[in-house]
């Protein structure tokens, strides 16, 4: 079947820096996105990759490994406003799209 | 600007009855989704399209019910059927590298 794995929850300080980790097996693939969530809204999206490496976008950057099956979100600079969850979504080779359940991620000052 | 537009944002369901959300995209997306989400939890499948006048079932159909009888509309009906429909509800759209979502629907039974 198909799996999408992402830590339950994280906590961190404000002003650090922290890395929220994806895994997935899945049917082919055809791109990793990355979601932020705040409680009762709908999710906005934060970045999108199909190729290896990093791709870097503000405070924001994503990582993706294909041959890994591996993703991860860093996040720089903690800010309060960043408590929220963090979902990974991958899109198959039939374009249909597997969710991960989401991280938590909790900033303390 | 382009999007997708939920309604209503809250319902409330009383036992038996059918109700219907509504969602219109006007960004021209071939690809639309409905997923339920639970507090805390991920987003679960209910139904996609990826064509006009056709839908597959997702993960948890049972108890919904849907239709794409045009390419910017997609409303998902919940039926009586489903016994526990209290959630939050979210249609998507995918064009290009980009999940677009609706502000959510809140339906609660009462």
């Amino acid at each position: 079947g198909q799996n999408i794995d992402q830590p339950t929850e994280m906590t961190a300080t404000e002003g650090a820096i922290v890395q929220i980790n994806c895994t997935y097996q899945t049917s082919g693939f055809n791109g990793l996105f990355w979601y932020q969530q705040h409680a009762g809204e709908a999710p906005t999206f934060l970045s999108y990759n199909v190729l290896d490496g990093l791709e870097e976008k503000g405070r924001f950057s994503s990582f993706l490994s294909r041959s890994k099956g591996y993703s991860y979100l860093l996040l720089k600079e903690l800010q309060m406003k960043d408590s929220a969850s963090y979902l990974c979504a991958v899109r198959d080779s039939n374009y249909q799209l597997i969710w991960g359940a989401g991280t938590k991620l909790i900033i303390k000052p | 600007d382009g999007g997708i537009t939920q309604s209503p944002k809250y319902l409330f369901r009383k036992e038996g009855q059918n109700v219907t959300l509504s969602c219109e995209q006007n960004l021209n997306h071939d690809a639309m989704y409905w997923y339920r989400q639970d507090p805390g939890q991920g987003l679960r499948l209910i139904y996609y399209s990826q064509i006009v006048n056709d839908f597959q079932k997702g993960d948890i159909a049972e108890g919904y019910s849907v239709s794409r009888e045009k390419k910017e509309s997609f409303p998902l009906t919940v039926t009586s059927a489903q016994k526990n429909p209290t959630a939050f509800y979210l249609c998507a759209s995918i064009g290009g590298h980009t999940i677009y979502f609706g502000e959510g629907s809140w339906l609660t039974v009462v």
